[in-house]
């Protein structure tokens, strides 16, 4: 079956520190990987977006490239920032015919001034 | 933003009693999921709709059912409520299920059983 295993949290930087958020998973054929974030008391939002091997995601400083040959998608920021402080989340999606995303755990984020 | 609302966003109840929240859209997009949040599971869904009267069981659908007799509504009910059924529950909605689209969610509910 499908799965999305991250790093356990949780991760506290200091502001303008670099992040990186590691995402492995196991899926057939070809999925699309997601990053979401989710701030304090809020819903998920989609962060970023990959759909196939080798194209980058980006979005708000944030980065993830599709690695089919290590099938990982890590997030990383160059420079974070106190408002990047919430818990993030790396899913996938098989594909056509398949209804379903797969979640990762979770991995909660503080940035401290 | 997505128009997608969650009614109740809170509610406390007592085991036993039967309970139903609801999802609202307003992107007319086809497919609605119900999904439940808890600390060390990440998202696990409930079930999913990919029509109005076209519904599904997901990952964690024993103690759950679900209506959608309109395109912007989709009802989650709780029969009979248990401890175990205390979680954030969220509502998302797609436009497609092609790869690549992605999930939009709304604000999450809740949901307390003492």
């Amino acid at each position: 079956g499908n799965s999305v295993t991250q790093m356990e949290g949780p991760v506290t930087l200091s502001e303008e520190a670099f992040l990186t958020i590691n995402c492995t998973y196991t899926a057939t054929g070809y999925p699309s990987l997601f990053w979401y974030v989710q701030y304090p008391g809020e819903g998920l939002q989609l962060l970023l977006k990959a759909t196939k091997a080798d194209d980058k995601g980006s979005n708000k400083g944030f980065e993830a490239t599709y690695r089919k040959e290590t099938t990982s998608f890590h997030l990383e920021k160059g420079s974070v920032q106190v408002s990047d402080s919430a818990v993030y989340f790396c899913a996938l999606s098989p594909g056509a015919g398949s209804y379903q995303l797969t979640f990762g755990k979770g991995t909660k984020l503080s940035v401290i001034p | 933003d997505a128009g997608i609302t969650q009614s109740p966003r809170h509610k406390v109840t007592e085991t036993g009693t039967p309970v139903t929240l609801r999802c609202h859209q307003t992107e007319n997009h086809r497919y609605m999921y119900w999904y439940r949040q808890d600390p060390g599971h990440g998202l696990r869904l409930i079930h999913y709709s990919y029509g109005v009267k076209d519904t599904d069981k997901g990952e964690v659908s024993d103690g759950y059912s679900v209506s959608r007799s309109k395109t912007e509504d989709f009802l989650l009910t709780l029969e009979s409520a248990t401890s175990s059924q205390t979680s954030v529950y969220f509502c998302a909605i797609s436009e497609s299920q092609d790869r690549g689209y992605e999930q939009y969610f709304g604000p999450g509910t809740r949901l307390t059983v003492t």
